[in-house]
């Protein structure tokens, strides 16, 4: 099993270019998140997903959007980069809670870096 | 709404001595209590994690927590670190019925010296 996989690993936009970020996992995961990590603040929820076809708000949301096709894919794309969305961003996947606390663990990817000049 | 406090951003200590690392949540709710891991360049990993039960919980690599209700904290330690500890440690809290959503301290960075 692959776990969690995240595209790209890196990228480098100019302010107002979009781009989509990739996020799969194949455990068969019924939840999954984005996040986002800072110096200092360390990671905030910006969007996610109890299951296919549902998408909701986390913390920081704004400048972001995100969809869920597929089960195994949750992707979170920005429409009009700006330098304030310089950061590593994480995906990671669930059990529903519905299933025993022990099934709840979160299994991150390994990230994308994404610089915005 | 939850909240998590880590007390110390950056914590250095000599190899083979012990280290806590600090964890103060808040919270309206019965929570679950997790430590994460990240190493340079890397994704996260669980350490351990508090769901129930016995408040002295063990992770790996030779890590524990104790889980204080009355004090509402959850902090880490490691009875002699390795420099292979190295890396920048997590705290973080979740609801119980919050959907699984994460809320994550700042992060504190350990680093082990020789």
């Amino acid at each position: 099993n692959a776990g969690v996989t995240q595209t790209p690993k890196f990228r480098v936009l100019k302010t107002g270019q979009s781009m989509t970020l990739l996020c799969a996992q194949d455990m068969n995961h019924e939840y999954m998140y984005w996040y986002r990590q800072d110096p200092g603040m360390g990671l905030r929820l910006i969007h996610y997903s109890v299951g296919e076809g549902t998408t909701a708000k986390g913390e920081v949301p704004d400048g972001y959007n995100v969809s869920r096709l597929k089960k195994q894919n949750f992707l979170l794309g920005l429409e009009s980069a700006a330098p304030s969305q310089t950061s590593v961003y994480f995906c990671a996947s669930s059990y529903s809670i519905g299933l025993a606390p022990d099934y709840n663990e979160q299994f991150f990817g390994p990230g994308t870096r994404l610089t915005v000049l | 709404a939850q909240s998590v406090t880590q007390l110390d951003s950056q914590v250095p200590v000599f190899e083979e001595a012990p280290v806590e690392l600090r964890c103060n949540y808040s919270s309206s709710v019965s929570v679950y209590l997790f430590w994460y891991v990240q190493y340079p360049n890397q994704g996260l990993q669980l350490l351990l994690k508090y769901l129930s039960g016995s408040t002295l919980v063990k992770g790996i690599n030779g890590f524990e927590a104790e889980f204080n209700k009355s004090q509402t904290s959850f902090h880490l330690r490691k009875p002699s670190v390795h420099i292979s500890d190295t890396a920048e440690y997590f705290c973080a809290v979740r609801g119980g019925t919050s959907y699984g959503k994460l809320t994550f301290g700042q992060g504190t960075i350990l680093t082990v010296h020789p």
